[in-house]
């Protein structure tokens, strides 16, 4: 089975644009979450989708944003960006039900705001 | 809210065990998990304990729940080099699967 697959590895923006990145979970998994690691704050959730229903968020700002297909693909979009918003942004990938408590995550999009 | 907390730093030699210590202060938690991160690369799931069991093991990982006190450990044995990375632990809730981290341990493997 392929792993969870982000895409870009590797992003760099100026302070004010957008991004949206792309994360697509093992085949099966339903469930997508979403989060940010710094060096300062570490690793945080961001939020979680379901069957295209967001069903958790984390403390973050409106800026960013989420959303997940059919297929089970999700993005993720952050808006008018900030320095702070460099970071790693890792997305995490569960099954359906069963085995609910594995959670895999991808290799993550390094996210540089020049 | 919830937290997490890890010890920074640990530094063993080649062949000894290392144990990677973890509380957590999240009463309902349900699940509580252990992953390690390589630089450069996302977290790894080693392994993972459901809050109502005390132990499990998996080859060389042992880990230790001691839900009372809400500590939690990791022990590798036999550490090798390629063990260097940073450890993480994390605990799930009862809604979704939201995860929170600690701030993770930093091993170090001296041959």
């Amino acid at each position: 089975k392929a792993g969870v697959t982000q895409t870009p590895r590797y992003l760099i923006k100026t302070r004010g644009q957008q991004v949206t990145l792309s994360c697509s979970p093992i085949s099966g998994h339903r469930s997508v979450s979403w989060y940010q690691q710094t060096p300062g704050q570490g690793l945080q959730f961001l939020f979680e989708y379901f069957s295209e229903t967001q069903r958790n968020k984390g403390n973050f700002p409106g800026r960013f944003s989420g959303r997940q297909f059919s297929n089970s693909r999700s993005e993720m979009n952050v808006s008018t960006l900030e320095l702070g918003d460099s970071a790693l942004y890792l997305c995490a990938s569960t099954p359906l039900a069963g085995a609910e408590n594995e959670q895999f995550f991808g290799p993550g999009t390094r996210l540089t705001v020049l | 809210g919830e937290d997490v907390e890890q010890s920074l730093f640990l530094s063993v030699r080649e062949g000894d065990s290392s144990v990677i210590n973890c509380t957590y202060t999240d009463s309902s938690s349900t699940y509580l998990y252990w992953y390690k991160q390589e630089p450069g690369a996302g977290l790894q799931l080693l392994t993972y304990i459901f809050s109502n069991m005390d132990m499990k093991q998996d080859q060389r990982l042992t880990v230790l729940l001691n839900k009372k006190d809400k500590h939690l450990s990791l022990r590798i044995a036999d550490t090798q080099t390629g063990d260097s990375a940073i450890y993480f632990c994390a605990e799930r809730g009862n809604a979704g699967n939201m995860l929170t981290f600690g701030g993770g341990t930093r091993l170090m493997v001296k041959p």
